[in-house]
């Protein structure tokens, strides 16, 4: 089974800190994806990567900077976290060639105070 | 760039009533089409997907689509719904194209006992 590791499930921050999530999948995917889910508005792609130290902007990246010095790893960085950035924060994977399924990890809360 | 719209944004049941939930996509070229769904506090889970061929898809639980190329739709359906299959119900394309894929905003069902 594909396996996409969120490293927290529930965070709370302060305005203003760095906040850094971290995103491991084990199955050799080159694609690795950022979500946001919010209530009424789906999910909506953060930015996404293809391959190793390449990023694409999604949706909504205002806010938000990534990192993928790995294959398997993809972190998400909020520099200055802000309060409209409080959410769940969905990482997920799929194989290059497009049509195949893309597999989710379990998600992150975080809380912005 | 594409879009999906789910029309249904709550819906609730009783046991055993039948189901089935609105999915159209924008986009004119060819597409594959999936639905996930999403248990309370758990993660996104694939329910089933479609890439070529019978355009009448059978998923876990229960669940099938139908897809119709002309409506560019997708739309869930279940004959009898039980009170398990309460959850967050999410379509997306991904077109053959490009390596994205878009959500819908979500359909909440919840299933009365």
């Amino acid at each position: 089974d594909v396996k996409v590791t969120q490293s927290s499930r529930y965070l709370v921050k302060r305005t203003g800190e760095k906040v850094f999530l971290e995103c491991v999948q084990d199955m050799d995917h080159e694609n690795m994806f950022w979500y946001r889910q919010d209530p009424g508005l789906g999910l909506r792609l953060i930015y996404f990567s293809y391959d190793v130290k390449m990023k694409e902007k999604g949706d909504i990246p205002e806010g938000y900077s990534v990192s993928r010095e790995k294959k398997e790893r993809f972190s998400l960085i909020l520099e200055s976290a802000s309060t409209n950035q409080t959410s769940m924060y969905l990482c997920a994977s799929s194989p290059y060639l497009s049509g195949n399924t893309i597999y989710f990890g379990e998600g992150s809360w975080l809380t912005v105070v | 760039a594409q879009s999906v719209s789910q029309h249904n944004h709550h819906v609730i049941l009783s046991e055993a009533a039948s189901l089935e939930l609105g999915c159209n996509y924008s986009y004119g070229g060819t597409v594959n089409l999936f639905w996930y769904v999403q248990y309370p506090g758990q993660h996104l889970q694939l329910l089933l997907k479609y890439f070529s061929g019978d355009p009448l898809v059978k998923g876990i639980k229960g669940f099938e689509a139908e897809f119709i190329k002309s409506k560019f739709s997708f739309n869930l359906r279940k004959p009898s719904v039980q009170w398990s299959d309460t959850a967050e119900y999410f379509c997306a394309v991904n077109a053959l194209s490009g390596n994205q894929f878009y959500f819908g905003t979500g359909t909440s069902l919840t299933v009365i006992p």
